[in-house]
């Protein structure tokens, strides 16, 4: 089963404007953690930011925000201030409980948001 | 800063080759992975490594197999390369402790083409 859904294959945003990327995901495990992470045309994939489900507070980084919504199970990325530079690939990926699933810090990944970013 | 190479770019290997693809990191992270990413199929675990000598079969091990022999390297084995092995492969590692845990830091990626 599908544990991380990126219900958006593509987007286009207008330079200096905000985006939204959506996240759901789906866990029985109480202590999970949450990343988002960026994969330009160039191949390499970049880490952006990262949610633990205990944590109180929806990350920051930057330009970068998650919009942490635990009962719904979503963690949408927001990026702010749109750049040319922000044209990429984007993926939503889950650590569950390593004791529970000895997961060994697997990640699940979603199949990703194409992001193009337009003057 | 966290630092993960791949031996190559870009490789184009025949059909029945042997192919290695390594993958250093420098921060001393436990945990290392390697990834096939293909279009439509998102990133698929191949194997991964939690140790020194220790791997553990990911998602798509058929036709890899992968060797660690020292905590900064882990390579990734094509025994008998076959066209339906030609992808993107992707290196990663995380640590199993601090602020960062679990994190993944990739590799430039390799873009392997098997003829």
């Amino acid at each position: 089963a599908q544990k991380i859904t990126q219900t958006q294959p593509g987007m286009f945003v207008q330079e200096k404007e905000a985006v939204t990327l959506d996240c759901t995901y789906d866990t029985s495990d109480p202590s999970y953690g949450l990343f988002w992470y960026k994969q330009p045309s160039s191949g390499e994939m970049i880490f952006l930011i990262y949610q633990g489900s205990y944590d109180q507070q929806n990350a920051t980084e930057g330009r970068y925000s998650l919009n942490f919504q635990k009962a719904r199970k979503s963690a949408n990325l927001v990026i702010s201030a749109s750049q040319l530079g922000d044209s990429a690939m984007y993926f939503c990926a889950m650590r569950e409980a390593r004791v529970l699933t000895d997961s060994w810090g697997k990640l699940q990944f979603g199949a990703g948001t194409q992001v193009v970013v337009t003057p | 800063d966290v630092k993960v190479t791949q031996s190559s770019r870009y490789l184009v290997k025949r059909t029945g080759e042997k192919v290695f693809l390594e993958c250093v990191q420098d921060m001393d992270h436990e945990n290392m992975f390697w990834y096939r990413q293909d279009p439509g199929l998102g990133l698929r675990l191949i194997y991964f490594s939690y140790d020194v000598k220790m791997k553990e079969k990911g998602d798509i091990p058929e036709g890899y197999s992968v060797s660690r022999e020292k905590k900064e390297r882990f390579s990734l084995i094509l025994e008998s390369a076959s066209t339906n092995q030609t992808s993107m492969y992707l290196c990663a590692s995380s640590s199993t402790s601090g602020q960062f845990r679990d994190t993944q830091y990739f590799g430039p990626g390799t873009r392997l083409t098997v003829l």
